[in-house]
C-alpha cells in the first residue's frame, strides 16, 4: 500500500525557514517523480516543485522560485521541501504527492503537513 | 502560471448528470493531453479522479468521465450520488511545470 506522511510544519516567523519532509513506503520510490502543492485553507490547489526519481531534474512554480529548494534520499525514501524567506502568503497545508510513471499527473498524496507564517 | 478557469459551483439532484469545465490556453490545456482531475472531500486530501483527460483509475465509477475539446476540458458526473459531493479540481501539466483549476463545489440536491 502506498503511503506518504508529510511532517516539520509549524509556526515560523516571516522571513524565517522550515524544512518539510515527506515519507514514502509501499513503492520503489527511486523510481518515481515526486511533488509538493499546497492549499491555502479554504481555498484552491497550487503546485509548487518536482523532482524526478534520481533527483537529477527538478522544476518549481515562479512564486516559489529561488526561496524553496526540493530534494531527496533514496536511501530514506524521503522527498524534502526545503522553504526559506517565508511570507505570510506561503501559509497552507503542504502536500507531497507521487508522480504517475509514464505520464504527468499524481496518483498518490499524502495528509499534508501545515505551514503557518505569522509574527 | 495562471490558475484553470473552473465555475464556482455545480448543483444536481441525486441521478441526474454534471459537468465541471476547466478551461486553459493553448499552454496547458490545449498543449497536452494530460489534464487530471481530483475530488476532495472536506479535510481530506485529495483523491484521483481522471488521467489523461478521459481515463479512469482503478477503483473510480464509471459514472465519472473525462474530456477535452481545444483548451477546455471536462469532467461530467453522470448518475449522481450523495458521495459525490465534494470539492473538484482539474489540473494540466504545462511543459515544466503543472497547473491547477480554481476548484469546483459540486451540491448534491
Amino acid at each position: 500500500e502506498v503511503q506518504l506522511v508529510e511532517s516539520g510544519g509549524g509556526l515560523v516567523q516571516p522571513g524565517g525557514s522550515l524544512r518539510l519532509s515527506c515519507a514514502a513506503s509501499g513503492f520503489t520510490f527511486s523510481s518515481f517523480w515526486m511533488h509538493w502543492v499546497r492549499q491555502v485553507p479554504g481555498k484552491g490547489l497550487v503546485w509548487v516543485s518536482r523532482i524526478k526519481g534520481d533527483g537529477s531534474s527538478t522544476n518549481y512554480a515562479d512564486s516559489v522560485k529561488g526561496r524553496f529548494t526540493i530534494s531527496r534520499d533514496n536511501a530514506k525514501n524521503t522527498v524534502y521541501l526545503q522553504v526559506n524567506s517565508l511570507r505570510a502568503e506561503d501559509t497552507a497545508l503542504y502536500y507531497c504527492a507521487r508522480g504517475a510513471s509514464g505520464s504527468y499527473y499524481t496518483d498518490f498524496w499524502g495528509q499534508g503537513t501545515l505551514v503557518t507564517v505569522s509574527s | 502560471q495562471s490558475a484553470l478557469t473552473q465555475p464556482h459551483s455545480v448543483s444536481g439532484s441525486p441521478g441526474q448528470s454534471v459537468a465541471i469545465s476547466c478551461t486553459g490556453t493553448s499552454s496547458d490545456v490545449g498543449g497536452y493531453n494530460y489534464v487530471s482531475w481530483y475530488q476532495q472531500h472536506p479535510g481530506k486530501a485529495p483523491k484521483l479522479m481522471i488521467y489523461d483527460v478521459s481515463k479512469r483509475p482503478s477503483g473510480v465509477p464509471d459514472r465519472f468521465s473525462g474530456s477535452k475539446s481545444g483548451n477546455t476540458a471536462s469532467l461530467t458526473i453522470s448518475g449522481l450520488q450523495a458521495e459525490d459531493e465534494a470539492d473538484y479540481y482539474c489540473c494540466s501539466y504545462a511543459g515544466t511545470f503543472y497547473v491547477f483549476g480554481t476548484g469546483t463545489k459540486v451540491t448534491v440536491l
